[in-house]
């Protein structure tokens, strides 16, 4: 099956900076999913990016599907944004989403 | 936009009994659901996919004795973990696809500690 592998592994940062968060894949997708779980473990949805780029706010996403890989964009990190993020494919016919191991970040005062 | 209702949040039962989990999609009809436990610092493991009227689909390893799931609904699927043991303990975690091409949307999960 396709494999799944995101980056860094943990991050930590101070209010205010930005940092990118990459999800490499092994084939090609048919659906991206980008997800924040906070400290309480509700999963958000933050962007479906199969290919291309989106923004909303302080976030933005680019997927670039020829090339394996999508890459989430925190600016101005706050608090708020701990937590761990998930990227999640699906690829052929499969209608079950793949998670990356996720990328735990930590945002301090 | 669509969302998935779980319940409860956080139970705690006694070696031995059963716990049912409910997972509703409150504005749209999910054909689809998943079940995932995730233990801590890990990602998602799934566990099975549900599907409305049919017999849900356990990923391998899994027990499908203790870990029951109904799909009788488009709009609900259950998890019922029976004779629960202290390793049953986690996080469980559902999930609808909001379309063929479209993407998941989860539920709150559900803590569960056995005593």
């Amino acid at each position: 099956g396709i494999q799944v592998e995101q980056s860094p592994p943990d991050l930590i940062l101070q209010e205010g900076a930005n940092s990118t968060l990459r999800c490499n894949f092994s084939d090609s997708v048919n659906n991206l999913q980008w997800f924040h779980q906070n400290p309480w473990g509700q999963l958000i949805n933050l962007f479906y990016i199969p290919s291309g780029t989106k923004q909303n706010g302080r976030l933005s996403a680019t997927t670039v599907a020829t090339e394996r890989y999508s890459l989430l964009y925190i600016s101005s990190s706050q608090t708020t944004d701990s937590g761990v993020y998930f990227c999640a494919v699906r690829s052929g016919g499969s209608y079950i989403p793949t998670f990356g191991r996720g990328t735990s970040l930590i945002v301090h005062p | 936009g669509a969302v998935v209702s779980q319940h409860p949040s956080r139970v705690i039962c006694k070696s031995g009994t059963s716990v049912k989990i409910e997972c509703r999609s409150l504005d749209f009809q999910a054909t689809t659901m998943f079940w995932y436990r995730q233990f801590p610092k890990q990602s998602l493991m799934l566990m099975a996919t549900s599907n409305e009227g049919s017999k849900a689909t356990y990923e391998q390893g899994v027990e499908k004795d203790k870990f029951l799931i109904n799909h009788a609904s488009l709009t609900l699927s259950t998890l019922t973990v029976t004779s629960a043991h202290p390793e049953d303990s986690s996080f469980y975690i559902c999930s609808a696809a909001t379309g063929p091409q479209g993407g998941y949307t989860f539920g709150s999960g559900t803590r569960l500690t056995v005593v």
